[in-house]
């Protein structure tokens, strides 16, 4: 069974700009999470996705968007981006939703603001 | 607030000894906890999570780790540790609170030849 796929891998993006990231969860993976991994405030969720609705989020501004389609497939969307943007950002999916459930993670998209 | 601590940015062990990364969570109700590694320009591995039950799990390549709720600790341990298993662990927590997971810091592993 194929793993978490994140597309792309990189990518380098100027300030103001805006950017998509995409998430392929594991066939069968009704939730999808998103995390910002930085060296200096560590792992963050951002928000999660479960059947197409977003369950929770984080603490993070309205700049940063996401939705989920009905193959569970998701995307993360960052508008108007700042220095601080650049970071590590992570998928991770789930059967059910992520409570007790152990997380399945990407390998994650390096996003360089510049 | 719902917390995750791990107290040692770095720990350092001889191939061969056993090893020890340690975490404390803060969380109202009952706790789900985690542990991940991430290794280099990878994403997370799930290693093993307490939900109920034993409070000694095992996981994955040999790790183990401690539920001592009054304590509030989830220290993850290796009898043996490898020069492989070198690589970032993260303990997590999962807040019914807020629904959702909170990491700690991360604890960096060095396994010495």
């Amino acid at each position: 069974k194929a793993g978490v796929t994140q597309t792309p891998r990189y990518l380098i993006k100027t300030r103001g700009q805006q950017v998509t990231l995409s998430c392929s969860p594991i066939s069968g993976h009704r939730s999808v999470s998103w995390y910002q991994q930085t060296p200096g405030q560590g792992l963050q969720f951002l928000f999660e996705y479960f059947s197409e609705t977003q369950r929770n989020k984080g603490n993070f501004p309205g700049r940063f968007s996401g939705r989920q389609f009905s193959n569970s497939r998701s995307e993360m969307n960052v508008s108007t981006l700042e220095l601080g943007d650049s970071a590590l950002y992570l998928c991770a999916s789930s059967l059910q939703v992520a409570s007790y459930n152990e997380q399945f993670f990407g390998p994650g998209t390096r996003l360089t603001v510049l | 607030a719902q917390s995750v601590a791990q107290p040692e940015d770095q720990v350092n062990v001889a191939e061969g000894n056993p090893l020890t990364v340690k975490c404390t969570y803060s969380v109202s109700g009952n706790p789900y906890l985690f542990w991940y590694v991430q290794y280099p320009n990878r994403g997370l591995q799930f290693l093993l999570k307490y939900i109920t039950g034993d409070n000694l799990v095992k996981g994955s390549y040999g790790f183990e780790a401690e539920f001592n709720k009054s304590q509030t600790s989830f220290h993850l341990k290796k009898p043996s540790a490898l020069v492989s298993d070198s690589a970032l662990y993260f303990c997590a927590v999962f807040s019914g609170g807020y629904n959702k997971l909170i990491f700690g810091a991360g604890t960096r592993l060095a396994v010495h030849p």
